[in-house]
């Protein structure tokens, strides 16, 4: 699975976007890109995932470059429920359910 | 529907004590993985078992033993502790599919003096 390298921190104003980078410069053309979220000492939480198109659900958006070697996870009205750490992950489908979960970000939302 | 369900939620053991954590999903998941997270770490994978009566060694299974006692349950041993394993060990379930989303559980707290 590819790697992907994210900033160690970032912090965001309450009800302002969040703008979460990720690069994968080296990313295959059958993986798919995850991001996942922990909240203090939970277990990770699925956000979203993409291929190559942009997706947005009922949490965040992710938007991927067309080169595929970058993405950003938007989440657009952050509030204090959205400080935690943020794993971007690539993982091609047939490699099985396997995740290689990276040090990710952490997100502060300040009041 | 508990989803993700694990035990116990602390434990501190002697080293050279072993102990089994347990963990049981509800969702009627065909796989289950086991994870350990260390102090400012992200997370690891030890094992995972894709299906029941399957398992296999994840990034560090050194230290530890897996079994699927059935779809529902999949528990992790360690056989003999070390302080080196120390951590946050978390359980999650998913299913086939590209969305693969897993569900993790509240996660074992487990110290070794």
């Amino acid at each position: 699975d590819a790697k992907t390298t994210q900033p160690t921190s970032m912090d965001c104003a309450e009800g302002r976007a969040a703008n979460l980078p990720c690069n994968h410069s080296t990313i295959s053309g059958n993986e798919y890109v995850y991001w996942y979220r922990q909240i203090h000492s939970q277990g990770p939480q699925y956000i979203i995932h993409g291929l190559k198109n942009n997706e947005t659900n009922e949490m965040a958006s992710l938007i991927i470059t067309e080169d595929r070697k970058s993405s950003t996870l938007i989440l657009p009205h952050a509030t204090l429920r959205d400080t935690a750490v943020y794993y971007c992950i690539v993982r091609a489908y047939h490699t099985g359910n396997q995740f290689y979960f990276g040090t990710g970000t952490s997100l502060t939302v300040i009041p | 529907n508990a989803g993700v369900t694990q035990t116990p939620k602390f434990q501190v053991l002697k080293t050279g004590q072993s102990m089994t954590l347990q963990c049981a999903q509800d969702m009627n998941h065909n796989s289950m993985y086991w994870y350990r997270q260390d102090p400012g770490m992200g997370l690891r994978l030890i094992y995972y078992s894709a299906s029941e009566g399957t398992t296999d060694k994840g990034e560090v299974p050194n230290g530890y033993n897996v079994s699927r006692l059935n779809k529902r349950e999949f528990s992790l041993r360690l056989e003999s502790a070390a302080p080196s394993q120390t951590s946050v060990y978390f359980c999650a379930s998913s299913n086939y599919g590209r969305k693969n989303e897993q569900f993790f559980g509240p996660g074992t707290r487990l110290t070794v003096l």
